[in-house]
């Protein structure tokens, strides 16, 4: 079982600041690492998945950046708004496998 | 149509039954996962299904048997479960297994009394 680790665990910030959050991963065996939004009561929704060393992906305010080297990923956000408010999980792939964080809990307060 | 669905959304069944969860996927995609979720803890990755076939079968429990009839649709036969086995269940699936975006359906929330 890999250890896939995210900080903070929960966080609440102000509508209109950024954000940023971090999730840690294994570097040995490392096919992809995927990034999900989760809303109460909705299904989870695939924001990112990256794969290459030095990779950045970004989709409106939202954006990751990837270093498989020393096992990390960074999500951002731009402007937090009270819709941003979720869980945010990321997953490391290892071919058929994934190991998922425990997620960090985003409330944007208005 | 980019949606998976779950059926049943509540299920609460004693220890001696026998229930079945349902997941349906109209995208075209090849490969469907079962992920169990307990309170506060990351979803568990339980079965894969690459073209219809069983490719990952992370040492579950045998009371519970996957079953994937079509390329469509995913089943989860349960059988004798345990109170500890009480959780939200998840399907997802992507257009292939490896390293492509899962789409996720709503879950299932088990109950087992």
């Amino acid at each position: 079982i890999l250890n896939v680790e995210q900080s903070p665990q929960s966080l609440h910030v102000q509508e209109g600041d950024s954000t940023n959050f971090t999730c840690s991963f294994p570097s040995s065996n490392f096919y992809a690492l995927h990034w999900y939004r989760w809303e109460t009561a909705k299904s989870p929704e695939a924001l990112f998945v990256m794969t290459l060393n030095g990779d950045e992906k970004k989709k409106g305010r939202i954006s990751a950046t990837l270093n498989t080297k020393e096992g990390y990923s960074y999500l951002y956000i731009k402007g937090s708004q009270p819709e941003d408010s979720a869980t945010y999980l990321c997953a490391q792939n290892t071919g058929n496998q994934f190991y998922f964080g425990t997620g960090t809990s985003l409330t944007v307060i208005p | 149509d980019t949606e998976v669905t779950q059926t049943p959304k509540h299920l609460v069944m004693g220890m001696t039954n026998k229930k079945s969860l349902k997941c349906e996927q109209h995208m075209g995609h090849r490969a469907m996962y079962w992920y169990k979720q307990k309170a506060k803890k990351p979803p568990e990755l339980m079965f894969v299904y690459s073209y219809e076939k069983l490719s990952i079968n992370e040492s579950v429990p045998s009371r519970f048997s996957p079953e994937c009839p079509n390329s469509s649709l995913l089943n989860l036969h349960l059988h004798a479960l345990q109170p500890e086995d009480s959780a939200l269940y998840l399907c997802a699936s992507s257009q292939q297994s490896g390293t492509y975006e899962q789409y996720f359906g709503p879950g299932t929330r088990l109950t087992v009394t």
